[in-house]
């Protein structure tokens, strides 16, 4: 399996541009989530989907940033319009029925520099 | 609040010496606990995952403990090479929470 794919895997935006990451599961997981990992905060979970639905956005900064997963093999990330404290490595990670103790698999990250 | 906490964010050690990592949470009642590794430029890798019914995990040269009366998880790496390096961090969830919460991490040196 090819794993987690995320991309970019490097994004460098302008202050009040659009970012939209990407991400595709491994095939089969029935849970997908967005962390944001930073030097002061560590690993934050933003949002997390269960069968393409969202469960949890509780972690989701502000109204700036939304999520979506179209389809099971499909999710993205969307910050509009991007502020320089947004700069971050952003993680998508799926597991299969959680609550179980299944493993996350994460993705390599897209790193983002807003300045 | 829910709190995890690793102690000190840099562990030093030499070759060979076992490296012991603690992973204490407060206002939690984690169904179980993970561990990870993250090398620079990479995202979390799964190593080991205990159960609250559990005491102790070995997966060849890692071991973890979880003693849910401390709240407290010890995770050790015997005869510790350089390529064992990396940042760790422990990641608690409670039954069916559907989401787990990660801790800081702690970034092992092992010097040859």
């Amino acid at each position: 399996d090819a794993g987690v794919i995320q991309s970019p895997r490097h994004e460098v935006t302008e202050m009040g541009q659009e970012v939209t990451l990407r991400c595709k599961p491994i095939s089969g997981h029935d849970y997908l989530f967005w962390y944001r990992q930073t030097m002061m905060r560590g690993l934050e979970l933003l949002i997390y989907f269960n069968n393409n639905v969202p469960i949890d956005d509780s972690g989701m900064p502000e109204d700036r940033f939304s999520a979506k997963m179209p389809n099971a093999s499909f999710s993205t990330l969307k910050i509009q319009p991007s502020e320089p404290r947004d700069s971050a490595v952003y993680f998508c990670a799926s597991t299969l029925s959680r609550g179980s103790g299944n493993t996350i698999y994460f993705g390599e990250g897209s790193w983002l520099t807003v300045v | 609040s829910q709190k995890i906490e690793q102690n000190s964010e840099a562990l030093n050690i030499q070759e060979g010496k076992t490296a012991t990592l603690t992973c204490n949470y407060t206002n939690y009642s984690p169904a179980y606990l993970q561990w990870y590794r993250q090398d620079p430029g990479r995202g979390p890798v799964f190593l080991l995952l205990i159960r609250e019914n559990e005491k102790e995990k070995r997966k060849e040269r890692l071991k973890v403990t979880f003693d849910t009366t401390l709240k407290q998880s010890l995770f050790h790496i015997t005869a510790s090479q350089p390529a064992d390096s990396a940042t760790y961090l422990c990641a608690l969830d409670g039954t069916n929470a559907g989401k787990s919460t990660f801790g800081d991490g702690t970034t092992l040196t092992v010097k040859p």
